[in-house]
């Protein structure tokens, strides 16, 4: 009965390769998030979709590339992995993109770039 | 560019005590703001919700307030028990930004021991 869902927990890979992490929500939410958290553990948004159209793009390096088959799975696909990419990376959704909707969180998945 | 502090980066208190954190932002343009709370390998959990018009929210042995004209809130915890032990996130949602952007602090390592 989880909410929101990652996959996997944890993932240790070299730089270089290419990565994907998945987010499937079964809240009913039509918006959902990506959300890095850095060593100094400050949460920074980098996307947002809403029924799987994108609506907050961060300034994150074109290396990733969000994807939203559909509204309840956003997927995070990263290229060319950096040593910087190492990071906690955490899911959310919300009813809807307003600011007063609650964003619910994924357990987050830890990235360690070797 | 929203900024938002938390003070203290960490505390420690024994069992029982009433303990305050802090959390300042530089714009105090904002639609709401919202106390989570991180526990080690898991998600985000939303604890209170203060909107800009209001002062208070209370939820159990949690009291937050906001004083939005001198950028701050506080959240206060009664009785603190080991099982408050996590970080504590403060985080704004800036009027005129795009959509559910939430902007966080670096959080409050709490330690309640028996």
């Amino acid at each position: 009965d989880t909410a929101v869902s990652q996959t996997p927990k944890y993932l240790v890979t070299q730089m270089g390769n290419d990565k994907s992490i998945k987010c499937e929500q079964n809240l009913g939410h039509d918006t959902m998030y990506w959300y890095k958290q850095d060593s100094k553990k400050f949460l920074k948004i980098m996307f947002s979709y809403n029924n799987k159209e994108l609506i907050i793009n961060e300034t994150v390096p074109n290396r990733f590339s969000p994807k939203s088959p559909d509204k309840a799975h956003l997927n995070l696909h990263i290229n060319s992995l950096e040593l910087g990419d190492s990071a906690v990376y955490f899911c959310a959704s919300s009813q809807g993109f307003y600011m007063s909707d609650t964003q619910y969180f994924g357990p987050g998945t830890r990235l360690t770039v070797l | 560019k929203q900024e938002v502090t938390q003070i203290p980066a960490a505390l420690s208190v024994p069992e029982g005590e009433n303990l305050v954190l802090n959390c300042s932002f530089t714009d105090s343009a904002i639609y709401n703001l919202q106390w989570f709370r991180q526990d080690p390998g898991k998600g985000l959990t939303s604890l209170l919700l203060i909107q800009s018009s209001q002062r208070e929210q209370t939820s159990g042995r949690l009291n937050a307030s906001l004083d939005k004209s001198s950028g701050r809130s506080t959240l206060y915890i009664a009785a603190s028990q080991p099982g408050d032990s996590a970080t504590y996130l403060c985080a704004v949602s800036s009027s005129g930004t795009s959509y559910g952007k939430l902007t966080f602090g670096q959080g409050t390592i709490l330690t309640v021991h028996p």
